[in-house]
């Protein structure tokens, strides 16, 4: 069965600086899907990033971007000069053919002033 | 930008009683899933619903769970005997195609007495 493992239930980074969040995965699929999800505290989630697996060049969106290492099973998320509304928490989730998102247990993100 | 709703935002129901809760998808999205995240946990897949049909289910979603499209609009979830352990965060997604990414809407909080 696969699995996403997020190993840092908490981080804090200081306004404007660069802070990456860890994960990994567990699958036999060579074709999937992975995301990374923001729940801010209105619990809303929201999709930051998401990444092909059969592409080699990692998603990037505006300060948010991946490191997707296939071989590894490793997708991080890095966010670049991070603001106070990146506060949330960040979920990095699996897809593979089926419909069922799969989550990992999430990173606390706190962005000290 | 359109969005995913769900009404209520809240929904306080004592044990035994059926609750429905609802969610208007985005026009164009032909594929419709429900999640859960009981507090402090994971988010959990529910099932998903394509055609009129329930495509994929997970183990959560026993009988006492139900999917419609009763107007083109609306999708609900029913519970129809809710018990303590149902009290969560259910939340509503989206997807035109299927594989592509799903939207998920703000959440509706039910809490069970």
């Amino acid at each position: 069965a696969q699995t996403v493992t997020q190993s840092q239930p908490e981080m804090s980074v200081q306004e404007a600086e660069t802070v990456t969040l860890s994960c990994t995965y567990d699958t036999s699929e060579s074709d999937y899907y992975l995301f990374w999800y923001k729940q801010p505290p209105s619990r809303q989630m929201i999709l930051v990033i998401r990444q092909e697996a059969y592409k080699q060049q990692n998603a990037t969106e505006n300060r948010f971007s991946v490191n997707f290492q296939k071989a590894a099973k490793s997708f991080s998320l890095k966010i670049s000069d991070s603001q106070l509304g990146d506060a949330a928490m960040y979920f990095c989730a699996y897809r593979s053919y089926l419909f069922e998102i799969i989550f990992g247990k999430g990173t606390r993100l706190h962005i000290l002033p | 930008e359109p969005e995913v709703t769900q009404t209520p935002s809240h929904q306080v129901t004592q044990m035994g009683q059926e609750v429905i809760l609802r969610c208007v998808p985005i026009s164009n999205h032909l594929y419709f899933y429900w999640y859960r995240q009981i507090l402090g946990q994971k988010v959990e897949f529910l099932v998903s619903f394509y055609n009129n049909e329930i495509s994929e289910k997970s183990e959560i979603f026993d009988d006492q769970f139900s999917v419609e499209r009763p107007d083109g609009s609306n999708f609900t979830l029913k519970i129809r005997s809710t018990k303590l352990e149902d009290s969560a965060m259910y939340f509503c997604a989206g997807s035109g195609g299927s594989t592509d990414t799903q939207y998920f809407g703000p959440g509706t909080r039910l809490t069970v007495l």
